[in-house]
């Protein structure tokens, strides 16, 4: 595709519902990475994929979150049971090769909101 | 764990002149990376500049160039000729040159630019 697509764009959801975030990484892209971005903050890390292997999940707060890419390309990040601390903006990033210098595309984003 | 530090919360400039990030960051590895990132409102991340640590040379694409000042661990940016259109929230970013990706940003810096 033209880009990194991300969907839904924003989100509200009440506290205790479960959400899903959706990513298209650009087409042929290896990597993927899940950041979130807190209101004014930088984003922070969450978890990485090499294709369908999720190689790195450091950086996911809780049980509550996970991360999926089943077939190498389309991923969803889920969070179960939102809290009001999981609001922010939730950024996805593909690049065409794993541990490379190669450029991370971001996509737009989606914004979380949790009432 | 390496930090990037982005002193500066907001930084304003006139169009046409000429305006400077600062960013310090702080690793004990010899092999890393840097990046200059714009956040315009829209909230696409767009690479705006990129530092292998390797390099003694300071990067620079048209209007942007760095200051990379290694052994004081500091990667200012320089934007010549402000135009309107580089007003957005610019992160700088680190990244390991052992890792597949991972980015670890600074806290932002607003840019306003006044006409």
């Amino acid at each position: 595709g033209a880009g990194v697509s991300q969907s839904p764009r924003y989100k509200v959801a009440k506290r205790g519902q479960d959400v899903a975030l959706r990513c298209d990484p650009i087409s042929g892209h290896v990597s993927l990475f899940w950041y979130q971005q807190a209101l004014g903050q930088g984003p922070e890390f969450l978890t990485y994929f090499q294709n369908e292997a999720q190689l790195d999940k450091s950086g996911l707060p809780s049980d509550r979150f996970f991360a999926e890419r089943p077939e190498g390309s389309v991923s969803t990040l889920k969070i179960q049971r939102t809290q009001q601390e999981d609001s922010a903006v939730y950024l996805c990033a593909s690049s065409r090769v794993a541990g490379d210098n190669y450029e991370q595309y971001f996509g737009p984003g989606t914004r979380l909101t949790v009432t | 764990a390496q930090t990037v530090t982005q002193s500066q919360p907001e930084m304003s400039v006139q169009e046409a002149e000429t305006v400077t990030l600062s960013c310090t960051y702080d690793t004990s590895e010899s092999d890393y990376y840097l990046f200059w990132y714009k956040q315009p409102p829209s909230r696409q991340m767009i690479l705006v500049i990129r530092q292998e640590a390797y390099k003694q040379q300071n990067a620079t694409e048209n209007r942007f160039s760095v200051n990379f000042q290694k052994a004081a661990k500091s990667f200012s940016l320089k934007i010549s000729d402000s135009q309107l259109g580089d007003a957005a929230m610019y992160f700088c970013a680190y990244r390991s040159g052992t890792s597949y990706g991972k980015l670890t940003f600074g806290q932002g810096t607003i840019l306003t630019v006044h006409p």
